[in-house]
């Protein structure tokens, strides 16, 4: 069964830095592109950025070029999503999903990030 | 690199049919027939409907159907039923960033 997982819930004030991950199991992880994407509060989906593990091929969206760093450890099958200094906006939910032959099939369940002084 | 345009709402009755538009550009939608559909219900994961602009998942209903014309594609839902509220996503690849685009999200509602 495939599976991506993510990690938990995040509280972190302003400036301060966080790496979430997204761990895929029951398929080869290599082989398949993983994507973030961000949800603001009551707001649409956005794609941050996706990775090839396979071969550290990395987009990002224009609006999250230089913002965040999505990479990848195909060794323990997980991708992460990381900050250096969170701003409040950042707050939102963030799922990673696997892709292929241009769409994304599975989800994960989410990760809640909330930033505030 | 914006946004595909979708409605933000869209009504029916239970039965009726519903079609959800989604406009890109000649960079993404026109481009490729990389688009799919995603539903969405509160607090939860997006769920694929369609990929490849019409093919559907194991386990999607066939009322649920997808097509493209041009740099707009669209997701018909027929035989509305009440659980068929949430929020519809379209998606595409674009040239753009070689990465994916989605569409602004439209709120179905059966009335």
């Amino acid at each position: 069964e495939v599976q991506l997982v993510q990690s938990g819930a995040e509280v972190k004030k302003p400036g301060e830095s966080l790496k979430i991950s997204c761990k895929g199991s029951g398929y080869s992880f290599s082989n398949y592109w993983t994507g973030w994407a961000r949800q603001m509060p009551g707001k649409g989906l956005e794609w941050m950025g996706i990775i090839n593990p396979g071969d550290s091929d990395t987009r990002y969206s224009p609006s999250f070029q230089g913002q965040v760093i999505v990479s990848a450890d195909k060794s323990i099958s997980t991708a992460y999503l990381q900050w250096s200094s969170l701003r409040a906006s950042d707050s939102g939910v963030y799922y990673c999903a696997r892709g292929h032959d241009g769409f994304w099939d599975y989800w994960g369940q989410g990760s809640l990030v909330t930033v505030s002084s | 690199q914006s946004a595909l345009t979708q409605p933000a709402s869209l009504s029916g009755s239970p039965g009726q049919s519903i079609t959800i538009s989604c406009t890109g550009t000649s960079s993404d939608i026109g481009a490729y027939n990389y688009v799919s559909w995603f539903r969405q219900e509160p607090g939860t994961a997006p769920k694929l409907l369609i990929y490849g602009v019409s093919n559907r998942p194991s386990g999607i209903s066939d009322r649920f159907s997808g097509s493209k014309s041009g740099n707009t594609a669209s997701l018909t839902i027929s035989g509305l039923q009440a659980d068929d509220e949430a929020d519809y996503y379209c998606n595409s690849y674009t040239r753009t960033t070689r990465t994916h685009v989605f569409g602004t999200g439209t709120r179905v509602t059966v009335i």
